[in-house]
């Protein structure tokens, strides 16, 4: 059980077009899903927390309107990077905190963003 | 806000050895701790959790223990594999998130 999924595993696109990365929890409703990002040879760096129904929490220096978060239901949370640029290239994670499980995070397989 | 260190950075050690992995963190107002493998270009592990509670955890080779009052982890690996060799990280979460710590990139020579 706790399985979380996401999609696409990797993705190439064009400077300047959008990319939406899906996260599912498959077998778990989440109240909080987090995003990180991972830098090649860095650690993950928390992007930002959402909660459904709710806004998502934006850690500083993360810009909210160039990473559009939607949390819509217990089971989904997508990442959309807008107006993507090459230094937006990263490995994107997400995590997903079950309801009946205090404080556990679950995290996904990640997807490997490169833009040309 | 917390902050969390690992220690060393990097590790080289010949197939057979044991060996230990530090994680230190700045806010003893924990929940858990968390012990992660990743592997080049992929995504986490879980290793090991260990709830505030508690004072350690083992799962085969692997022991971790936690010190939630002096702010540290350790990770002990017996009798190390090539197959081992990975970059380990520790993350703590609180009621808000969770923070990860650099990772220690392991290298086990056969």
């Amino acid at each position: 059980g706790a399985v979380v999924s996401q999609h696409p595993s990797w993705v190439i696109c064009k400077s300047g077009t959008s990319v939406k990365i899906e996260c599912r929890s498959l077998d778990f409703q989440a109240t909080t899903m987090f995003w990180y990002r991972q830098f090649p040879k860095q650690s993950l760096m928390l992007m930002a927390t959402s909660n459904e129904g709710s806004k998502a929490t934006y850690e500083q220096g993360v810009e909210k309107d160039k990473f559009l978060i939607n949390h819509a239901s217990l089971t989904l949370s997508t990442l959309t990077v807008t107006s993507a640029h090459p230094e937006d290239s990263s490995f994107y994670i997400c995590s997903a905190r079950a309801l009946d499980r205090t404080y556990e995070q679950y995290f996904g397989p990640g997807t490997r963003l490169t833009v040309t | 806000k917390q902050e969390v260190t690992q220690i060393p950075a990097a590790l080289s050690v010949p197939e057979g050895e044991n060996l230990v992995l530090n994680c230190s963190f700045t806010d003893s107002a924990i929940y858990n701790l968390q012990w992660f493998r990743q592997d080049p270009g992929k995504g986490l592990t879980s290793l090991l959790l260990i709830q505030s509670s508690q004072r350690e955890q083992t799962s085969g080779r692997l022991n971790a223990s936690l010190d939630k009052s002096s702010g540290r982890s350790t990770l002990y690996i017996a009798a190390s594999q090539p197959g081992d060799s990975a970059t380990y990280l520790c993350a703590v979460s609180d009621n808000n998130d969770m923070r990860f710590g650099a990772g220690t990139r392991l290298t086990v020579k056969p």
